[in-house]
């Protein structure tokens, strides 16, 4: 099965600044690329998400690429904010959805 | 709409006692499931419905049942808890299955087993 991994586990960056969340991918049939945001107590959230014909999406702040040739996708978010603080998980489909492991951002004021 | 519902929001249980965590959707979604979250290990997929009266397993599918009687309701059932089942229950749902249908979760279920 289709195996995601996910780094890094944790990430400190100044307000201000940009954040890169990188994951890589086992299943090469894999289509389907989305990022979640897990607020504290709270479900995920999809906030952006790639189709495997697709090698970069843009929305806002937010930008997610992809390289099927290396079977990696990243999540881009620039001019952090505080309350950009949570944890993301990307996920892969194939047959199902298999998650990364998380990365918890901390935005500092 | 309110969405996906989770109850109930925590629970303690002893070892070898059984318990059903609730999810409901509003959304006429085809496709629910159910994930277990753990500290450093991301979600994993528990068991999947595409529809009324149809279910299967996912990556982690040992200690739990479900059953999907309705398109609204998917419940989870643990019918001998142990200790390795304490985790963070969600429970989601899409418009259908396969890809590029978007999953919406539930605030999750909070298990402690002793």
């Amino acid at each position: 099965g289709e195996n995601v991994e996910q780094h890094p586990s944790t990430l400190s960056v100044q307000e201000g600044d940009s954040a890169v969340i990188k994951c890589t991918y086992s299943d090469s049939a894999s289509n389907y690329f989305p990022w979640y945001k897990q607020e504290l107590g709270k479900g995920p959230q999809l906030i952006i998400d790639i189709r495997s014909n697709v090698g970069e999406k843009k929305d806002q702040r937010i930008a997610v690429t992809l390289n099927k040739t290396a079977k990696h996708f990243s999540l881009h978010i620039t001019e952090t904010q505080p309350e950009d603080s949570a944890v993301y998980f990307c996920a892969a489909w194939d047959n199902d959805m298999r998650f990364g492991a998380g990365t918890r951002l901390t935005v500092k004021p | 709409n309110a969405g996906v519902t989770q109850t109930p929001k925590f629970q303690v249980l002893k070892t070898g006692q059984s318990m059903t965590l609730q999810c409901a959707q509003d959304m006429n979604h085809e496709y629910m499931s159910w994930y277990r979250q753990d500290p450093g290990m991301g979600l994993r997929l528990i068991h999947y419905s595409v529809g009324a009266g149809i279910t299967d397993q996912g990556e982690v599918p040992n200690g739990y049942n479900v059953s999907r009687s309705t398109t609204e309701d998917f419940p989870l059932r643990l019918l001998s808890a142990a200790p390795s089942q304490t985790s963070v229950y969600f429970c989601a749902s899409s418009r259908a299955s396969g890809s590029y249908n978007e999953q919406f979760f539930g605030p999750g279920t909070r298990l402690t087993v002793l």
